[in-house]
């Protein structure tokens, strides 16, 4: 099993509010990603970063922002939620083997629902 | 277009069984393909990857097939279990970045019953 970590693992909140799910892994992976899925549909990147003070936006616009401070950590953030924002949120991690056949290791991930 | 496309969508097979998972994709240039496995409410896991000179792979009662030239793959399940009731996503990378873009499948739901 893989060691990347999400939490939280539900969330229910208001519209409006602000958010921060969080994403950790131990095992020293340079490059760090953020999938956002919804029931029956494909995984959809949103954020990766290639290491510290790297991050990129994906192919899916996303009103969320992300930073990398510490290689181990990925927090993403929604300044303000809204309804829209309601799917399964997903993080991985993979080896900068810089050869794209890079494994891509994910967490369990959050699924966030707003009302 | 780059696209992943999975067959069927959904299925239900009875414990023991086998079952064969289909993938076709379009992404080009092709570096590798991976099917993951995800189970409900958890994050997908590797089962195989296949580069294009692989044709088979297998992983205890999991086998991948790779076809490059036609450009499809499957996923064959032997002696199917409960706990093999997840969903299956086929997951092809490109050459084209660093990143190693990957396109993923919308999965196939497979249920198995007792």
């Amino acid at each position: 099993e893989a060691d990347i970590y999400q939490t939280p693992r539900y969330l229910v909140i208001g519209t409006g509010k602000k958010i921060t799910l969080e994403c950790s892994q131990t095992m020293g992976h340079d490059k760090m990603y953020w999938y956002q899925q919804d029931p029956g549909m494909e995984l959809h990147l949103i954020h990766y970063s290639y290491g510290v003070n790297s991050t990129e936006k994906g192919d899916l616009s996303s009103e969320s922002t992300v930073s990398r401070i510490r290689t181990e950590h990925f927090p993403l953030t929604l300044e303000s939620a809204r309804p829209s924002h309601t799917s399964q949120y997903l993080c991985a991690s993979s080896d900068r083997t810089g050869t794209g056949d890079d494994e891509q290791y994910f967490g369990p991930g959050t699924r966030l629902t707003v009302t | 277009k780059n696209q992943v496309e999975q067959s069927p969508q959904s299925l239900i097979i009875l414990e023991g069984k086998n079952c064969t998972l289909q993938c076709n994709y379009t992404v080009s240039p092709f570096s590798n393909l991976r099917w993951y496995k995800q189970d409900t409410g958890r994050g997908p896991v590797s089962l195989t990857i296949m580069t294009f000179s692989e044709n088979t792979k297998s992983n205890g009662r999991y086998t991948a097939t790779l076809d490059a030239d036609t450009k499809q793959s499957s996923l064959h399940i032997t002696a199917s279990q409960l706990s093999d009731s997840a969903s299956y996503i086929c997951v092809v990378s490109d050459r084209g970045s660093t990143l190693g873009r990957l396109y993923f499948g919308r999965g196939t739901q497979l249920t198995v019953w007792p």
